[in-house]
């Protein structure tokens, strides 16, 4: 049982690339997101989607688009990637219901130059 | 801006103390819960109170949710450690219970 699978595990762009990350998930949760984290700041949610089909703005939504391709499947996109883009990105799902756990994937360390 | 805030940022203690870390949020929630980061790692989920709930207890965790002051607890006893990681709590809102919004955490260092 994998649980929460993110690629890639590092990536180096330039600024001005672009990339997709990608995040799958076996458990069949409902809800899936994408978090950043940032030295000292927590965890700033960019995007969520709260059930199959639906896709919501976060806490910081600038420069991502997401798309919910399937069930199991959440990506990140970064069309114009920028320096302030460097972090290391979280992927999480959790069951549908409020009284529920997240489940973490390992992380992408992203940075930009 | 985030829902919770955590205080102190950082802690250091001797293994056998006890470790309490504080969350603050803003809005009004269904549940809060608490997590832990190891170095470089993700997120583990330790503990879930509902905000109907006071206290909760689970090994050595206990957590504490006052929901008119919109704060919680979370007391590690007899650290250990292992117990050396991030912790940080997290927020479902009664608005929005599709959303799950985290704290800026506590580091804690727990000295062998």
């Amino acid at each position: 049982n994998a649980g929460v699978t993110q690629t890639p595990k590092f990536q180096v762009l330039k600024t001005g690339q672009s990339m997709t990350l990608q995040c799958a998930q076996d458990m069949n949760h409902n809800s899936m997101y994408w978090y950043r984290q940032d030295p000292g700041m927590g965890l700033r949610l960019i995007y969520y989607s709260a059930s199959e089909g639906t896709t919501d703005k976060g806490e910081v939504p600038n420069g991502y688009n997401v798309s919910r391709l399937n069930k199991r499947e959440f990506s990140l996109r970064l069309e114009s990637a920028a320096p302030s883009q460097t972090s290391v990105y979280f992927c999480a799902s959790r069951r549908v219901g409020s009284d529920t756990e997240a489940f973490f994937g390992q992380g992408t360390r992203l940075t930009v130059v | 801006s985030q829902q919770g805030e955590e205080d102190p940022q950082a802690l250091s203690i001797q293994e056998g103390e006890n470790a309490t870390m504080n969350c603050s949020y803003k809005t009004s929630i269904n549940n809060l819960q608490w997590y832990r980061q190891n170095s470089g790692r993700g997120l583990v989920h330790l503990i879930l109170i509902r905000s109907n709930e006071r206290e909760k207890h689970s090994g050595r965790l206990r957590v504490t949710l006052d929901t008119s002051k919109k704060s919680s607890s979370l007391l590690i006893t007899a650290s250990r450690a292992a117990d050396t990681a991030s912790y940080f709590c997290a927020t479902v809102p009664s608005s929005n219970t599709g959303k799950l919004i985290f704290g800026q955490g506590t580091t804690l260092q727990v000295k062998p």
